[in-house]
């Protein structure tokens, strides 16, 4: 299996720019989840999704942030407009119901720099 | 206070030593716990998972948890240079095994 794919891996733009970032979960699992990682803050909760549907989006930052799941291989954070505290590794992860371990599988992640 | 918390570290232990990695969690509901390590530049990987009390052993690898306290710890034995990395303590709640509260983690230095 490819594992979770994220896209794009680096991201540059500047402040007020609208960003989207992908992310394919492994087949097969039923959760995915956007997190937000930085130094200060470590790694966050964003929203996460159950068979295609959000289930708590109570991380999300703000109205700015906004997050999509159209179906069971595909998902987008969207930032519009972004700023430059929006700077951060952004991960996706996926996990299935049937695992007893409840383990997480993350992707490489998306280093988000805004200018 | 901190929903998870965790020395940031770094800590440093000799090639061999055992190291010994802490966090307390707020929540006293909380069910299930979780160690994950995280190489600098890369993402976090599952280690270990303990939902009872005591002690969980898997390889050099050994979970405790003592949910009267609201602490869990790791334990890596014989420890290598290979085992430098971040390491995230991260806790679910009562009823909610995919909801992940994540610490911000402890720096292990292995010093061959």
């Amino acid at each position: 299996d490819a594992g979770v794919i994220q896209s794009p891996r680096h991201e540059v733009t500047e402040m007020g720019q609208e960003v989207t970032l992908r992310c394919k979960p492994i087949s097969g699992h039923d959760y995915l989840f956007w997190y937000r990682q930085t130094m200060m803050r470590g790694l966050e909760l964003l929203i996460y999704f159950n068979n295609n549907v959000p289930i708590d989006d109570s991380g999300m930052p703000e109205d700015r942030f906004s997050a999509k799941m159209p179906n069971a291989s595909f998902s987008t954070l969207k930032i519009q407009p972004s700023e430059p505290r929006d700077s951060a590794v952004y991960f996706c992860a996926s996990s299935f119901l049937g695992d007893s371990s409840y383990e997480q599988y993350f992707g490489p992640g998306t280093r988000l720099t805004v200018t | 206070q901190k929903e998870v918390e965790q020395n940031s570290g770094p800590l440093s232990v000799p090639e061999g030593a055992i190291a010994s990695l802490n966090c307390t969690y707020s929540d006293r509901g909380s069910q299930s716990f979780f160690w994950y390590r995280q190489y600098s530049g890369k993402s976090p990987e599952l280690i270990m998972f303990i939902y009872s009390n005591g002690d969980k052993e898997d390889g050099r690898f050994t979970a405790q948890l003592n949910k009267a306290s609201q602490y869990v710890s790791l334990l890596i034995r014989d420890s290598q240079p290979s085992d430098s990395a971040t390491y995230l303590c991260a806790v679910t709640p009562f009823g909610g095994y995919q909801k992940v509260t994540f610490g911000t983690g402890t720096k292990l230095q292995v010093i061959p």
